[in-house]
């Protein structure tokens, strides 16, 4: 089973709509959580950190549900600015993180 | 806001070639990490490196590669005999006392012929 699991999409979604992503974990003892959003050949770069209460950063939402290993994250009318790959990434608690293969979402005009 | 700044930008190398890629984190930063992407597929952690050497690394991190803090601000990863198979982009990223690695480097993109 692979450590961290997404759907690789592409979602392909008209501006203004909410989209969900979600990603299931396989390590019980992870202890944090992530979204980061990769552009085309660009870096990694932090989105969101996903907390068991649900946090919110404007108009993305995540939530973990550590019970189930199932992390979510959802953005609310889409802009075309959204459109990048959304990567699920877990820290098992040593140095490193694990990311998961990203989903890669399309919003158009 | 801080930046990880890595060089070169794009590096070609014949295989069997030595590479070095060169990255300067973040200057109060305590933790370096060296990741790599091969095209299409997923981020992958390569090393982990504080107070002067390698606190994990994984297994593809093998002796063919080697990382280094020469000065107080540079952390270069050497490959010493690269394959085909290594090229990749390859990103650093560092972090302070707390949180995750925050903040990735641009990446170098290897591209061994």
């Amino acid at each position: 089973r692979k450590e961290v699991e997404q759907d690789p999409g592409p979602f392909n979604v008209p501006e203004g709509a909410t989209v969900a992503f979600n990603c299931t974990y396989s390590n019980s003892a992870s202890q944090s959580f992530f979204w980061y959003r990769q552009d085309c050949r660009k870096e990694p770069k932090l989105l969101m950190s996903v907390y068991s209460s649900g946090n919110e950063d404007g108009r993305f939402t995540a939530q973990l549900n550590r019970a189930s290993q199932y992390i979510s994250l959802l953005i609310r009318d889409s802009k075309l600015s959204d459109s990048a790959t959304y990567l699920c990434v877990v820290n098992t608690g040593f140095q490193k993180l694990v990311f998961g293969t990203g989903t890669r979402l399309l919003v158009s005009p | 806001e801080p930046e990880v700044t890595q060089t070169p930008s794009h590096q070609v190398t014949q295989m069997g070639q030595e590479v070095i890629l060169r990255c300067v984190p973040i200057s109060n930063h305590l933790y370096f990490y060296w990741y790599r992407q091969i095209l299409g597929q997923k981020v992958e952690f390569l090393v982990s490196f504080y107070n002067n050497e390698i606190s994990e690394k994984s297994e593809i991190f093998d002796d063919q590669f080697s990382v280094e803090r020469p000065d107080g601000s540079n952390f270069t990863l050497k490959i010493r005999s690269t394959k085909l198979e290594d090229s990749a982009m390859y990103f650093c990223a560092s972090r302070g006392t707390q949180g995750p690695s925050k903040y990735f480097g641009p990446g170098t993109r290897l591209t061994v012929t």
